[in-house]
């Protein structure tokens, strides 16, 4: 079946760190794939997207490159700041108006 | 623009009962999800309409779960009997199938917060 498996977290940083959250899908066909971010006592609002093989989405310093080779999608970010302490959650829809397959979430912490 | 919005926010209430949650999607928006979130796991899809007709119920559990969506427009969805494990967040998300830039973008509401003592 289709599944998104995230590294556990919490991930803590300091500022200006280097943020790798690792994704990997299975599915069959060819997937979309996204990044949600909840940050506290808000929705979940969608961070960046691809839609197929070797897309790279890209959002607020945030990236990540559609890898069907590896089945991975992870999320990256040069240098983190304090306000982008929240939960990410990976995805993957497998057409467009479908339902949306979520991984667990992984928390990040980021500290001055 | 409004986005999706729920109600309530948060709700308590005893094994056994029933509550319901309430969803108004973006206007013009024909698809509708509800998804569950328990704790430290990711949403779940429960149930997706296409204008007032279902999608997606296959992981509804319908001998407690009930959905529906009247005119195509708002949505309710409801428990009863709650049990323990029906605790977590409850999330109305609406997308478009129009073609403008957000063409399929699910668009998520803040959650209901459901507690079951």
């Amino acid at each position: 079946g289709n599944s998104v498996t995230q590294m556990e977290g919490p991930v803590t940083l300091s500022e200006e760190a280097f943020l790798t959250i690792n994704c990997t899908y299975t599915a069959t066909g060819y997937p979309s794939l996204f990044w949600y971010v909840q940050y506290p006592g808000e929705g979940l609002q969608l961070l960046l997207k691809a839609t197929k093989a070797d897309d790279k989405g890209s959002n607020k310093g945030f990236e990540a490159t559609y890898r069907k080779e590896t089945t991975s999608f992870h999320l990256e970010k040069g240098s983190v700041q304090v306000s982008d302490s929240a939960v990410y959650f990976c995805a993957l829809r497998r057409n467009q108006g479908g339902k949306l397959i979520f991984g667990q979430g992984t928390e990040l912490s980021v500290k001055p | 623009e409004a986005g999706v919005a729920q109600s309530p926010r948060y709700k308590i209430i005893e094994k056994r009962q029933s509550v319901a949650f309430w969803c108004n999607p973006i206007s013009g928006h024909a698809t509708l999800y509800w998804y569950q979130q328990i704790l430290g796991q990711g949403p779940k899809l429960l149930i997706q309409f296409q204008n007032n007709g279902v999608v997606d119920d296959s992981q509804l559990p319908k001998d407690r779960f009930s959905a529906e969506r009247l005119k195509g427009v708002d949505s309710t969805l409801k428990i009863q009997p709650a049990k323990l494990e029906d605790s977590a967040v409850y999330l109305c998300a609406s997308s478009t199938a129009d073609q403008t830039r957000d063409r399929g973008r699910a668009f998520f509401g803040q959650g209901t917060r459901l507690t079951v003592v």
